[in-house]
């Protein structure tokens, strides 16, 4: 059964700094990796999704990268912002099309 | 506006009284999912739809029941609720399962 694991838990970073997130799975047989925010009270947004074909992929400050062989996804966000402050979410589909997700990464952006 | 929709968004209830949380998505997509977000277990799937007429379990689907008799609609029925199942619950569609999903803003349940 796919384990998805986020480190650290909860992150809290002065304003402008660049920081990684980190997600790892226990199954490499995936086909994409998703990465999402949560704001509290609120559902969670797509980011970036990953095909398994992909090694990483862009979008404005963010930057998410693959590695399907060690079972690793980092999300890069550069020149973070108190706007950037919510729970950042890794997802992995199984082979029945299910989706499991990490715990999360709270992230908190100090102005 | 492409938006996912579930209703209620806010429900207290009793054990074994019967409840629907219905979703809505107006973007044609094909996939549809429910999910439970509780402390400490992260999100879990209930339950999925690959298209109409087409529902599968998830991780967690004991107690709940999906229909998807048309593509825009997927209700998720909680036929006796039991206070274990109070939690928040998500709803989310996608144009294919492997296709970035949407999600609702949650419907929080409490079941007493």
């Amino acid at each position: 059964k796919q384990e998805v694991t986020q480190i650290p838990a909860a992150l809290s970073v002065p304003e402008g700094e660049n920081l990684v997130l980190n997600c790892s799975f226990t199954d490499s047989a995936i086909y994409n990796l998703q990465w999402f925010r949560q704001d509290p009270g609120k559902g969670l947004t797509s980011l970036l999704l990953i095909q398994s074909s992909q090694r990483e992929q862009t979008s404005g400050r963010l930057n998410a990268s693959l590695d399907k062989s060690s079972g690793r996804s980092t999300l890069y966000i550069a020149a973070s912002q108190p706007g950037d402050s919510a729970t950042y979410l890794c997802a992995v589909p199984g082979s029945a099309r299910q989706l499991t997700f990490g715990s999360g990464t709270q992230l908190t952006v100090l102005p | 506006e492409a938006q996912v929709t579930q209703n209620p968004r806010y429900l207290i209830t009793v054990t074994g009284k019967k409840l629907t949380v219905t979703c809505s998505q107006n973007m044609n997509h094909e996939y549809m999912s429910w999910y439970r977000q509780d402390p400490g277990l992260g999100l879990r799937q209930i339950y999925y739809s690959m298209n109409v007429e087409v529902t599968d379990k998830g991780d967690v689907p004991e107690g709940y029941k999906v229909s998807r008799k048309e593509k825009r609609n997927f209700p998720l029925i909680l036929e006796s609720p039991s206070p274990n199942q109070t939690s928040l619950y998500f709803c989310a569609s996608s144009l294919a399962s492997n296709q970035p999903q949407h999600f609702g803003d949650g419907t929080r349940l409490s079941i007493l």
